[in-house]
């Protein structure tokens, strides 16, 4: 099993700032790392696939970076429906696993 | 456009089975792989496993093993999610998704089916 460690679990920014959250594998993954963002009572949305592509439609302000056992989500502007939790995701083999989640709150 | 429609709300006993359903459209349903994802109250993201729309195999989470069985029907685009000898733990918000492709991460989500387990 894959663990991961995201952090941090709670992040209070405001709109404009630049922030970011970090997720560590426990083996290396290469680049197989998604990100999601989930508002309260949705399903989550894919962000970023393969580490760093935007899915179609994400806005640039998002970006990912990182490979192996290191991997960054930043989000460059913090708009007011950025305000949210976000998970990363390793699919390099099974059993799947997702981060613990960071939300992104107000401050 | 790629849809995942899935069946709704259910309210069960401990010990009762439930069947989850999650109807694809909108995309060649073989070419894809079906993951369940589930989110406890007020708790992050847990994977249950994955199933292939091409072949039926499919890869359990541990946990559930001996619980959790995850069929298709190609005959109508439909994947299942069933789970047995349910426990109050097993309340929580259960999620289909598409995985594979380009993205080969879940890229398409269905709108969730609440799972109440409750005497």
């Amino acid at each position: 099993v894959i663990w991961m460690t995201q952090s941090p679990s709670l992040l209070s920014a405001s709109t404009g700032d630049r922030v970011t959250i970090s997720c560590r594998m426990s083996q290396g993954i290469s680049s197989y790392l998604a990100w999601y963002q989930q508002k309260p009572g949705k399903a989550p949305e894919l962000l970023i696939y393969a580490a760093s592509t935007l899915q179609s439609g994400v806005p640039s302000r998002f970006s990912g970076s990182g490979s192996g056992t290191d991997f960054t989500l930043t989000i460059s502007c913090l708009q007011s429906e950025d305000f949210a939790t976000y998970y990363c995701q390793q699919y390099y083999s099974f059993p799947r696993t997702f981060g613990q989640g960071t939300k992104v709150e107000i401050k | 456009q790629v849809q995942l429609v899935q069946s709704g709300a259910e309210v069960k006993k401990p010990g009762a089975s439930v069947k989850v359903s999650c109807k694809a459209s909108g995309y060649t349903f073989t070419s894809y792989g079906i993951s369940w994802v589930r989110q406890a109250p007020g708790q992050g993201l847990e994977w249950m496993g994955w199933i292939s729309a091409y072949n039926g195999n499919t890869n359990y989470a541990q946990k559930l093993q001996g619980r959790v069985t995850m069929t298709t029907d190609t005959s109508t685009s439909t994947a299942y999610m069933e789970l047995r000898s349910l426990r109050s733990d097993d309340t929580a918000v259960y999620y289909c998704a598409r995985e594979g492709g380009i993205a080969a991460a879940l890229d398409y989500w269905g709108q969730g089916t609440l799972v109440t387990v409750s005497s």
